[in-house]
């Protein structure tokens, strides 16, 4: 089925290690953007792209990293985890040109960082 | 800068009844605005979107919501919640460019037998 798909699905990490959280879709859609979301603070803004070979930063993009190198991948790595950074991250992809203009979100990916 | 505001955390209603949620938003331009819902353990759904035209628009699963440019107010309406209604929803505002959404916090719906 077409969607965002991403993994894992759960991950624990011990402070300091690094990981990537990977995103995949296969709508062709040009914007790809991480959130994390947090009890009581809806979602925040990680990182964005707009299209292959394109990132920026947004609201929280601090200990984050991200690359675009098609456009059908948008990983994000965390650097050095801190247990700041637990949280559910949601990756979500659009397309201005889509009928349905406006987010197709993964289910998301529990982080715990102890 | 943009910004949501979703003022109820939480919200209570009789199934059958009807729902009105919340959503003011700080925007410089004509905004992009957009209504989400998330059941427990899952990712968001878009219910609708406004761009233009018609301030009134309809959504899936028989949702609506008003834009009322003058309040700075994209509020969402259901004329008889079901049960099944019962999740998180999320108000959000952009540009065209969907990458840079913000949300709102969210309003809770509980859905009472």
């Amino acid at each position: 089925n077409a969607g965002v798909t991403q993994t894992p699905k759960f991950q624990v990490l011990k402070t300091g290690q690094s990981m990537t959280l990977q995103c995949a879709q296969d709508m062709n859609h040009e914007y790809m953007s991480w959130y994390r979301q947090d009890p009581g603070m809806g979602l925040r803004l990680i990182h964005y792209s707009v299209g292959a070979g394109i990132t920026d930063q947004g609201e929280v993009p601090n200990g984050y990293n991200v690359s675009r190198s098609t456009t059908e991948d948008f990983p994000l790595r965390l650097l050095s985890a801190a247990p700041s950074q637990t949280s559910v991250y949601f990756c979500a992809s659009g397309s201005i040109r889509s009928r349905n203009y406006g987010y197709t979100f993964g289910s998301g990916t529990r982080l715990t960082v102890v | 800068a943009q910004s949501v505001t979703q003022p109820d955390i939480h919200i209570t209603v009789s199934e059958g009844a009807s729902l009105e949620l919340r959503c003011n938003y700080s925007y410089g331009a004509t905004p992009y605005l957009f209504w989400y819902v998330q059941s427990p353990g899952q990712g968001l759904q878009l219910l609708l979107k406004y761009f233009s035209g018609d301030t009134l628009v309809q959504g899936i699963k028989g949702f609506e919501a008003e834009f009322k440019r003058s309040q700075s107010s994209f509020n969402l309406r259901k004329p008889s919640v079901h049960w099944s209604d019962a999740a998180e929803y999320f108000c959000a505002v952009g540009s065209g460019n969907a990458g840079k959404s913000t949300f709102g916090d969210g309003t809770t719906l509980t859905v009472k037998p």
